[in-house]
């Protein structure tokens, strides 16, 4: 089961922004969009959108979350120290029947 | 609030069974679909299972299809997973999430480790 696809690592400067990118096929992604989640090291993971645009509660409103195609996007603007950690989108694949996750990108605030 | 708490992990030989439980409080347990969700050391999260509301379906990933169970007591609020004829690529920190059009809410994780 073939997973999603995100760059391994972007890094930017303080109050930035950064774009993530998940790119999936039109099983996953390009169905039903996806979620990202944040992990810092040695916690689990949170949930910071799903279905590709919408934000849960307590997200802050500098997350906005975005498809095109098969590409999920997650951008993040006015970067803080506190942004940097580890990526994930996840969908569902409606033809597997599974859950796919991305490998991860590792987000670095310089 | 949501409460999830993994339990059962720990070192287990290979070919050898083990079952983890995560304990959830707070909401209504079979209301919502649940999850197994794995990370090994240094890696990356990989879905093992879900099971839907109610317990009427279940799916797995490839890597752990025909090994591992995962199953819900209702009675209890608890979802569980067996796992048997662990292999030492299971050696992992497992997860259960709760489903709520994503995975909104995570436990902290039981570790697994597989090892002669």
């Amino acid at each position: 089961q073939a997973g999603l696809t995100q760059p391994p690592s972007v890094s930017k400067d303080l109050r930035q922004t950064a774009t993530l990118t998940c790119t999936g096929n039109s099983n996953n992604v390009g169905d039903q969009g996806a979620a990202w989640l944040q992990q810092h090291q040695g916690h689990p993971p949170k949930l910071l959108s799903y279905r590709s645009n919408n934000r849960p509660s307590g997200i802050s409103e500098r997350l906005s979350a975005s498809r095109s195609g098969n590409t999920a996007s997650l951008t993040i603007t006015g970067l803080q120290p506190e942004d940097e950690g580890d990526y994930y989108c996840s969908a569902w694949d409606s033809s597997l029947s599974v859950w796919v996750f991305g490998g991860g990108t590792k987000l670095t605030v310089l | 609030q949501v409460q999830l708490v993994e339990s059962g992990g720990g070192v287990v030989q290979p070919g050898r069974s083990l079952r983890l439980s995560c304990a959830t409080s707070g909401f209504t347990f079979s209301s919502y679909p649940m999850h197994w969700v794995r990370q090994a050391p240094g890696k990356g999260l990989e879905w093992l299972a879900s099971i839907s509301n109610g317990g009427s379906d279940k799916f797995y990933a490839d890597s752990v299809k025909g090994r591992f169970t995962i199953s819900g007591d209702v009675s209890k609020s608890t979802l569980l997973l067996q796992m048997n004829s662990v292999r030492a690529e299971d050696t992992a920190l497992y997860y259960c999430a709760k489903e709520s059009d994503a995975f909104d809410v995570w436990g902290q994780g039981t570790m697994v480790t597989v090892s002669s």
